[in-house]
């Protein structure tokens, strides 16, 4: 199985700070990566696919980069909102495996 | 718009089966296949297995292939999974995930999920 790890499993941030996420996996996985909110009793929210390719209706200030083992998800300007927990996933063989999430909570 | 509505929680005893459904409304439900994906408390997100909702097509994760079974119904626009012989470790909450394309998916659009409570 490839195996993604996100080396953070929290960070503080101030709403209007730069974040961004490390996700890296086990092998060459190309592009095949998504990154995903999710906030308690809620269900997932695909933000970014394809590692830089951005979901419709996400705002602009996520974007997504990254290739082969290395990827990083950013937020430019931190919003109130966008405190909740991050995800990297790979789909590029199954099984498809999850990162162990990245929180974001307030400095 | 689209939407994925899932049955309700369960408390199921050690060794118990459960099944959990995912109503499918707002699009066109053979052209998307689904995952299903479950999170332990505390825990990170761990993909059980895929179905096809065309023909019915699985493909389980090798450490819940003898335990699940992932069925549609078209005629309802409904999935199904389908857990056997539940252990205290199984509690999580159950997700169903519209893939947004047939090769490399990404998870488009998911349920609001499902706990599973194992207790004896």
């Amino acid at each position: 199985d490839i195996q993604m790890t996100q080396s953070q499993s929290s960070l503080s941030a101030s709403v209007g700070d730069r974040v961004t996420i490390t996700c890296r996996a086990s092998q060459n996985i190309n592009s095949h990566l998504n990154w995903y909110q999710h906030k308690p009793g809620k269900a997932p929210w695909l933000l970014v696919y394809d590692a830089s390719s951005l979901q419709g209706g996400v705002p602009s200030r996520f974007s997504g980069s990254g290739s082969g083992t290395e990827f990083t998800l950013t937020i430019t300007t931190l919003q109130p909102e966008d405190f909740a927990t991050y995800f990297c996933q790979q789909s590029h063989f199954p099984p498809y495996t999850f990162g162990q999430g990245t929180k974001v909570d307030t400095k | 718009q689209v939407q994925l509505v899932q049955s309700g929680a369960e408390v199921k005893k050690p060794g118990a089966s459960v099944t959990v459904s995912c109503k499918a409304s707002g699009y066109n439900f053979l052209n998307y296949d689904f995952s299903w994906v479950r999170q332990a408390p505390g825990q990170g997100l761990e993909w059980l297995g895929w179905i096809s909702t065309y023909n019915g097509d699985t493909n389980y994760a090798q450490k819940f292939q003898d335990r699940v079974t992932m069925t549609r119904d078209t005629s309802t626009n409904t999935a199904y999974l389908e857990l056997r012989s539940l252990r205290s470790d199984d509690t999580a909450t159950y997700y169903c995930a519209r893939e947004g394309r047939v090769t490399n998916p990404d998870f488009d659009c998911w349920g609001q999920g499902t706990l599973v409570t194992v207790s004896s």
